[in-house]
């Protein structure tokens, strides 16, 4: 099994620039989610998935949108990016939501924004 | 608010010098304690999940324990392969949702 798959590995955007953050999943999981990772910080949670065509907001949401057509993917859209949105950006999913199973990670998106 | 405070923030070990890394937590109901090992360019990596008080889960050289405040993951003579970022995360019964502390940076020399 795959598990957690995330495009691309590394990005490099300009100010103002738009582009989606890929995430798929071959586990069947109905729950998946987006966090970012700062120095200094714990993983924060952007937005999350608990089914197709159903989404809520984590922590720290704005400036990023998300949707869920199907089970396997989550993309992340960052709609301007802005310096602020360097990170790390990890996808997780469990299959029942956070509720005392744990989250299966992919490996990240480094993102820098210039 | 809920959370979750790891220290060390770093830890530099001999090989075979065993240690313990802390998690302290605060949340409005706790569904569950996680340990995470992540390694340098990947995701984070379950190792264990914790539910209640007095809880105990072992996996090779890594063992960790609960209280209601505070977990701890002891390493009994760790080996350099055992150097990782070390997460704890904590989830309350309200929102299902985890509170992930800073981790701590284990670095054990052969």
């Amino acid at each position: 099994n795959a598990g957690v798959t995330q495009t691309p590995k590394f990005q490099v955007l300009k100010t103002g620039q738009s582009m989606t953050l890929q995430c798929a999943q071959d586990m069947n999981h109905e729950y998946m989610s987006w966090y970012r990772q700062d120095p200094g910080m714990g993983l924060r949670l952007i937005h999350y998935s608990v089914g197709a065509g159903i989404t809520d907001q984590g922590e720290v949401p704005n400036g990023y949108n998300v949707s869920r057509s199907t089970t396997e993917d989550f993309p992340l859209r960052l709609l301007s990016a802005a310096p602020s949105q360097t990170s790390v950006y990890f996808c997780a999913s469990n299959p029942r939501g956070a509720n005392g199973s744990p989250l299966h990670f992919g490996n990240g998106t480094r993102l820098t924004v210039t | 608010e809920d959370q979750v405070t790891q220290s060390p923030e770093a830890l530099r070990l001999q090989e075979g010098e065993s240690s313990s890394l802390n998690c302290s937590y605060t949340v409005s109901g706790l569904r569950g304690l996680f340990w995470y090992r992540q390694d340098p360019g990947k995701g984070p990596e379950f190792l264990f999940t914790l539910y209640s008080a007095g809880e105990e889960k072992e996996k090779e050289r890594l063992k960790a324990t609960l209280t209601k405040k505070e977990s701890f993951l002891h390493i009994t003579a760790p080996k350099p392969e055992d150097s990782a970022t070390y997460l704890c995360a904590a989830e309350n019964t309200g929102f299902q949702k985890l509170v992930f502390g800073t981790g701590t940076r284990l670095l054990v020399s052969p």
